[in-house]
């Protein structure tokens, strides 16, 4: 299995809070990326980097940021948590764009904002 | 609008069934993944195509570039199969996934 962590796995916050997920990866992968899985919809892209310090924007960004400081961590913030963020979130990586390259899975952390 | 359409949502089989889950869509790729998530939600990756056929155990995977389709077969279905599929297109360098088919193997 890839080494990639996500901490924590289950987190429950109100309203309002500042949240922050961590992907942790021991692969050295240049790309590292953020979804959210919510039912009724397939994975959907919120963040990506492609690099210490270099970062973009996915179709549902808004709400959240992200920071590589180091290859191996990538972080997701809620700066202001609200009901609709509620969702399991998955961090990836992968060596190359997954363009011609397969990517690999953290396990997943459930966020839930009540 | 979604631009990745997998069917169906949902199947039962028989131990020993031969199964195939199909994704169609909508743009130009470079590429089509297939993904396995377990009932405890990890996602590991079973094939990356760009043409043609690819085989790993039981698992086929054909992809008709050309129609924008892709099935994914799994000869002699066993229990352990229980999971989501995901199929995942790159138009550019980012996945774009199908919702998934849920897949339970009764014994």
């Amino acid at each position: 299995d890839a080494g990639i962590t996500q901490s924590p796995r289950h987190k429950v916050t109100e309203t309002g809070t500042p949240v922050t997920l961590r992907c942790h990866q021991t692969e050295n992968h240049r790309y590292m990326y953020w979804y959210r899985q919510d039912p009724g919809h397939g994975l959907r892209l919120i963040h990506y980097s492609y690099g210490v310090k270099d970062t973009d924007k996915g179709e549902v960004s808004d709400g959240y940021s992200v920071s590589r400081s180091k290859t191996e961590d990538f972080l997701l913030t809620l700066e202001s948590a609200t009901s609709s963020q509620t969702s399991v979130y998955f961090c990836a990586i992968s060596e190359r764009p997954v363009l011609n390259t397969e990517a690999f899975f953290g396990q997943g952390t459930r966020l839930t904002v009540v | 609008k979604n631009e990745v359409e997998q069917s169906p949502q949902n199947l039962t089989a028989q131990e020993g069934e031969f199964i195939t889950i199909n994704c169609s869509y909508s743009v130009g790729i470079s590429a089509l993944h297939w993904l396995q998530q377990h009932p405890g939600g990890g996602i590991v990756s079973l094939f990356m195509l760009s043409s043609g056929k690819k085989k790993h155990g039981r698992l086929i995977a054909t992809i008709n570039i050309q129609e924008k389709h892709s099935s994914l077969h799994i000869t002699a279905s066993h229990p352990r199969d229980s999971a989501v599929y995901i199929c995942a297109v790159v138009p550019g360098n980012q996945f774009y996934f199908g919702t998934g088919t849920s897949l339970t193997v009764i014994p």
